[in-house]
């Protein structure tokens, strides 16, 4: 089944302590992305990769890292959260070439205090 | 980079009428205009998309019309049901270029029985 898997689906955590999102795919896609969801401003892209090593900054990455070692794997990494990284967590794959859209996985509900 | 804005925020309906939401879009490059429906707690998925090379499109109850002279975009739900109760995104993206999503603020619609 084709899966898009992230963890934690539920992270409390202290200000300043390092945390890291999970996201994993098995489709084989090129492309990941991680985006944040906050009440009416819709989704907002972190970072995005195009494949293996290949990382960019999207619209919103200050507070934030991730890493493509390989192609499955795209952790978002925040090295020190604050109370405004409080947010929802998607992260979502598309394969190059394929008319399907995006897949986000559950996402991961996150609470700094 | 893009910029898509989403109208109207909230939107309640009786059930069995119509529902309309729009869309406008920045960039004349996007060429593609994905819609994705959001229940409460869930991840979004696709539920219609257009490209720019067509100016309407239908399946079943859905359709999305677009208009690129204009910048905009709209998504009509007819004969609405409870079930269709929900957040609906719009997004924009120009695919040759990695296929990088941008969303509107989102719509929430309340299907009243």
């Amino acid at each position: 089944e084709a899966q898009v898997t992230q963890n934690p689906r539920y992270l409390i955590t202290v200000t300043g302590k390092k945390l890291t999102v999970t996201c994993s795919q098995n489709m084989n896609h090129e492309y990941m992305s991680w985006y944040r969801q906050d009440p009416g401003l819709g989704l907002r892209q972190i970072y995005y990769s195009m494949n293996v090593e290949v990382t960019d900054k999207g619209d919103v990455p200050e507070g934030y890292k991730v890493s493509r070692k390989e192609k499955r794997n795209f952790p978002l990494i925040l090295e020190s959260p604050s109370p405004n990284q409080t947010s929802l967590y998607f992260c979502a794959t598309w394969g190059a070439g394929r008319r399907s859209g995006y897949t986000f996985g559950s996402g991961t509900r996150l609470t700094v205090v | 980079g893009e910029n898509v804005e989403q109208h109207p925020s909230t939107l309640s309906v009786q059930e069995g009428d119509s529902a309309v939401i729009k869309c406008t879009y920045s960039d004349s490059a996007s060429n593609y205009f994905p819609w994705y429906k959001q229940e409460l707690g869930k991840r979004p998925q696709l539920i219609i998309d257009i490209r720019s090379n067509v100016g309407e499109k239908k399946d079943q109850r859905i359709a999305v019309t677009l208009n690129k002279t204009a910048k905009h975009f709209s998504l009509h739900i007819t004969e609405t049901q409870p079930e269709d109760s929900a957040v609906y995104f719009c997004a924009a993206s120009y695919e040759a270029a990695g296929n990088k999503l941008t969303f509107g603020g989102g719509t929430r619609v309340l299907v009243k029985p």
